[in-house]
Order: C-alpha cells, then sequence, then structure tokens
C-alpha cells in the first residue's frame, strides 16, 4: 500500500524557533505539496514541487520555506516559528492521484 | 481562476437519514472533481472522483455524487447515515485529473450523525 509518512504527529515549539517538517513518500511520485489546514478555512497550498529540487510558492507561502533534495522528502521549514503558525500541516505526493499523510499538528507558544 | 464553495460548515443528520453535503465549484475550464474524508487525527481519504463520462459518480462508503454543470454542482449524498460516518468532508476541484493541476479545496463540511 502507498505511503506518505509524516515524521512527527504533534510537535510543540517556542516562538521564534527555526521549525522542520519532515514527509517522505514510498511511491516514487515526483510531486509534493504541503498544505495548512485551520478550522473554518479548509486546505491551503503552502508550497509544492514537480522535481527534485524544484519548488513553487502556492498560495500562502510566507513564513515558510521548502527543501526538496532527494526525490522521497520533502521538508516544510518554518525559519522563525510565530503563533499565527500554529495549526495543522498535511502533506500529500500524487502521480495519478493525491495520497495524504496524517498530518502534523503543530502549536508555537 | 478555480474555486469551490461548501454550503453549511456543519450539517448534522439522525442515523438512518439521508445525507446531503453541497458543493459548488467556479472553473473557466472543465473540471475534474473530488471529495475527500477526514476522520478525526488523521489524514484526507478519497472518496470518489469526476473527470469525464458519467455525471453519477460512485464512491466509498455508499457515497455519490452527480455532476451538474448547468447548476456547477457536484453535491455528495449517502441514502442512510452511519455513525461512522461522522467526519468532515472537503470538496476540490483541479483543472487535470491527476497528472497535472492543483487541488483547489472547499472550506469543508463537519458531518455529524445523531443516534
Amino acid at each position: 500500500d502507498v505511503k506518505v509518512t509524516q515524521s512527527s504527529r504533534y510537535l510543540v515549539k517556542r516562538t521564534g524557533e527555526k521549525v522542520f517538517l519532515e514527509c517522505v513518500q514510498d511511491m516514487d511520485h515526483e510531486n509534493m505539496f504541503w498544505y495548512r489546514q485551520d478550522p473554518g478555512l479548509g486546505l491551503r497550498l503552502i508550497y509544492f514541487s514537480y522535481d527534485v529540487k524544484m519548488k513553487e510558492k502556492g498560495d500562502i507561502p510566507e513564513g515558510y520555506s521548502v527543501s526538496r533534495e532527494k526525490k522521497e522528502r520533502f521538508s516544510l521549514i518554518l525559519e522563525s516559528a510565530s503563533t499565527n503558525q500554529t495549526s495543522m500541516y498535511l502533506c500529500a505526493s500524487r502521480q495519478y492521484g493525491y495520497t495524504f499523510g496524517s498530518g502534523t499538528r503543530l502549536t508555537v507558544v | 481562476a478555480q474555486s469551490v464553495t461548501q454550503l453549511g460548515s456543519h450539517v448534522s443528520v439522525s442515523e438512518g437519514a439521508l445525507v446531503l453535503l453541497r458543493c459548488n465549484y467556479s472553473s473557466s475550464v472543465p473540471p475534474y472533481l473530488f471529495w475527500y474524508v477526514q476522520y478525526p487525527n488523521q489524514g484526507l481519504q478519497l472518496l470518489l472522483k469526476y473527470t469525464t463520462g458519467a455525471t453519477l459518480v460512485k464512491g466509498i462508503n455508499g457515497f455519490e455524487a452527480e455532476f451538474k454543470k448547468s447548476e456547477t454542482s457536484f453535491h455528495l449524498t449517502k441514502p442512510s447515515a452511519h455513525m461512522s460516518d461522522a467526519a468532515e468532508y472537503f470538496c476540490a476541484v483541479s483543472t487535470y485529473g491527476g497528472s497535472q493541476g492543483n487541488l483547489i479545496f472547499g472550506k469543508g463540511t463537519k458531518l455529524s450523525v445523531k443516534p
């Protein structure tokens, strides 16, 4: 069965910390995505990548960056975490359909 | 530009009753439409999708949706709700079926099922 694995289910970080959210897929998919999910706002696209070392901004990239050094791994980076980045973060990969990870619930205090 | 509107952020039904979750889309090109379900503390799971062909699409767990171009709608239905259907449901649109085109999501509808 295909899998998208997000390394942490829950994270608590302090304001100003550099935060890494990791996502790994085992399907050899070229396309990977990071979404942010907030109540009443649905899923909003932060960044996506169509290939290794390639990245594109989504709808809400401010305050985030990404890294894709290997095809299977797509990392979301919060350079200096802020309380308004407290949210659920979902990673997905895509070939002919999307597969989502279970999410990382990040709390910034 | 594409967009999705889900009418009703919360819907409550009794067990055994009809489930109807509404989704309207906006797209300048023929859309590909999706419904996803999210159970508590889990990722999103595909319920069903419309790409081309038959406008009535059947999905998992007894759900189905009908693409109505004239109404720009893709409402999700299930004849008889089960307690296990309680979850959040997201409608999404894309310009392509799978290999290209990003998903644009609606804001979600939380379904509660009363015993």
